[in-house]
């Protein structure tokens, strides 16, 4: 079955410092991965996705991710961490055959402080 | 104009009552869902939907019953509702069962149940 782990609850950054929110995770064979951001009452917005090919993955508001396979992992970055950039992360996986649905990390909060 | 849109937004209600979630989109997408986010933020895949077909059932008791009447909606009925069932419920759409595809997301649907 597959899984996302993402091991931190919360993540402070101080603004203009780079960024990391981790994400591990767990299929069978080659994984489609997204990460997804989710901002107070509202619904969750598409950030980036791997599929293939390079695996550093540049996605919206300059966040990027990179797709480590060995390492099963697919960490959101960004080089300089603002303030409206605080809200809640969700990574998330999908095998690349049949009807399975996306399966969500259970999220991490970011928070940049000026 | 907003792509995937839910009503209502807020929904707060008696334990035992019957309640539904609507869900609309207008990006033309063959496949919708319906997400519940509990208090911890987790999210967690109710149902899938591909041309009004139903595809991916959970773990859901039967007191939920998605309704499909065409490929732009997909409305939530809960019957004889409980506690445990208050939680932020999301409707999603994507545009085909193609597992590369991302999933575009609701603002949302918050119900208590008291």
């Amino acid at each position: 079955a597959q899984s996302v782990a993402q091991p931190e609850d919360q993540v402070n950054v101080a603004e203009g410092n780079p960024l990391t929110v981790k994400c591990t995770y767990s299929v069978s064979g080659n994984p489609y991965l997204f990460w997804y951001v989710q901002y107070p009452n509202r619904g969750l917005q598409f950030l980036l996705k791997y599929i293939t090919g390079d695996n550093l993955v540049k996605g919206s508001y300059g966040f990027e991710a990179e797709f480590n396979k060995s390492q099963t992992s697919f960490h959101l970055k960004k080089p300089s961490a603002l303030v409206s950039d605080s809200a809640l992360y969700f990574c998330a996986v999908r095998e690349r055959s049949g009807n399975t649905p996306l399966v969500f990390g259970k999220g991490t909060r970011l928070s940049v402080i000026a | 104009d907003t792509a995937v849109s839910q009503t209502p937004k807020y929904l707060v209600t008696q334990m035992g009552n019957d309640k539904s979630i609507k869900c609309e989109q207008n990006l033309g997408h063959d496949t919708m869902y319906w997400y519940k986010q509990d208090s911890k933020k987790f999210l967690k895949i109710m149902f899938s939907y591909n041309n009004k077909e139903l595809i991916i059932n959970e773990t859901v008791p039967n007191r939920f019953s998605p309704k499909s009447p065409d490929k732009a909606h997909l409305n939530l009925h809960i019957n004889s509702l409980e506690l445990g069932d208050s939680a932020v419920y999301f409707c999603a759409s994507s545009h085909d069962l193609t597992v590369n595809t991302e999933a575009f997301f609701g603002q949302g649907t918050r119900l208590t149940v008291v």
